[in-house]
Formats: structure tokens, C-alpha cells, sequence
């Protein structure tokens, strides 16, 4: 069953302007983390941002913060300012346990604009 | 954080051929994965890769198409056996520390099957 879902497969945002980029997840572990990765063209993983499930405050990195809403397993990434070398494909993803994979949703193809 | 190389960046193979990618990281990890990214789409775990121990394949792979060795802590190989054209994928070597949540990604072997 899928665990991660990325509902939106292109986005577009003007330049400058803030986009969310939606998240859930299913589990049925109390102990997880989540994490946002960008995909440019080159096709390197660059990690963005954790949340951990026992962290009580939302991740923030620069101009990522993600928009954790733990009781309706919502992960959600802001990104605000959006720049053109925002443009890229991001990726959700979640591990429930420290000895398990990391499990990927479909991602989303963000297309910043000028 | 885990600093990961992987050798080749990029190859051109024909179809029936074999190529082996090498992952190598620049501390002792304790797990070490495997993915699978086909043109356009997310990754896909292929296996999962243990220090001493037979690498643990998803469904949908098998050891005779995708032998895996670890034979230490920092290294790796993934090879690509009798390849077809739908074996044209990014192959990504992933690590974690087996202490933390985090995980990080080499740059990808782009592979194209002719």
C-alpha cells in the first residue's frame, strides 16, 4: 500500500511568491521521520528538511519550512521566495524506523515562473 | 553527514550486457540501499545492503538480475545483469548510520540501455 502520497504533480508559482507542496503519509508507528528532498535536471537527491514525529515544533532550513500536522499525517513543504532555481522535481519521504528504507511518494514538478 | 561517490556518473551500454556501479562512502555506515528511478517516475527501493550478511531484495528484483556485494562497512557494488532498454534508470546508493533518522544519497549512476 502506498505510504507517502503526493497529490499535485506539477505545480507553478511566480517568482517571489510562497508555495506548498502537500504530504501525507500512513503509518502505524509511533516513532518516524519525514523528510523533503528537490530532484533537479542533473538528477542528484539534495536533501531539504527533516521533521521528526516527536518533534513538537515544524522544521524550518532557510526558506523551507515543512507544515507537520501530525494527527492528520500531513507533511507539508513551504517554500517561500520562490526563486527559479527552485524549479525541480520534490519528493516526500518517510522512514519509520531507524533500521528501515526510506520509502518515497510520487513527487511533485515545481515550475517557478518570472 | 556521509559524503557518497558513484562510479560511473553515466554510462551507454547495449542490451545483453552487464555493468556494475560502485557506491563508496567516506565513513562506516551501517545500512546501506540501493534505488531504482526510471525516467520520470519515483524511486524505488531495489535492496538493501548489509555489512556480512545476503542483500535484502523488494518484490520485483531478484539476485540474479541485480547482484549486490558489501564486503565492507564503506563500499558497495550494485550490478545491472543482461540489460534491456527498460533498465534505463538513475541507480542511486543511499546510506544511513543506523543511529539517526537521516539518510543520504550518492549522485546517481545514469544509466541508458540501447
Amino acid at each position: 500500500a502506498q505510504k507517502i502520497t503526493q497529490t499535485q504533480p506539477g505545480m507553478f508559482v511566480q517568482e517571489k511568491e510562497a508555495v506548498t507542496l502537500d504530504c501525507t503519509y500512513d503509518t502505524s508507528d509511533q516513532s518516524y521521520g519525514l523528510f523533503w528532498y528537490k530532484q533537479p535536471s542533473s538528477g542528484e537527491m539534495i536533501f531539504l528538511i527533516y521533521q521528526g514525529s516527536y518533534d513538537e515544533q515544524n522544521a524550518t532550513e532557510g526558506r523551507y519550512s515543512l507544515n507537520f500536522q501530525k494527527a492528520r499525517k500531513s507533511a507539508n513543504l513551504v517554500i517561500s521566495a520562490s526563486q527559479l532555481g527552485d524549479s525541480a522535481m520534490y519528493f516526500c519521504a518517510m522512514r519509520e524506523g531507524m533500521g528501515d528504507d526510506m520509502r518515497f511518494g510520487a513527487g511533485t514538478r515545481l515550475t517557478v515562473k518570472p | 553527514s556521509a559524503v557518497i561517490s558513484q562510479k560511473p556518473s553515466r554510462d551507454i551500454c547495449q542490451r545483453g550486457t552487464s555493468l556494475t556501479i560502485q557506491c563508496q562512502v567516506d565513513s562506516q555506515v551501517t545500512m546501506m540501499f540501493w534505488y531504482r528511478q526510471q525516467p520520470g517516475q519515483s524511486l524505488t527501493l531495489i535492496a538493501t545492503a548489509n555489512q556480512g550478511s545476503e542483500a535484502t531484495y523488494e518484490s520485483g528484483f531478484v539476485i540474479d538480475k541485480f547482484p549486490i556485494s558489501r564486503p565492507n562497512l564503506t563500499f558497495s557494488t550494485l550490478t545491472v545483469s543482461n540489460m534491456s532498454p527498460e533498465d534505463s534508470s538513475i541507480y542511486l546508493c543511499s546510506v544511513t548510520d543506523g543511529y539517526s533518522y537521516e539518510q543520504y544519497f550518492g549522485p546517481g549512476t545514469r544509466l541508458t540501455v540501447t
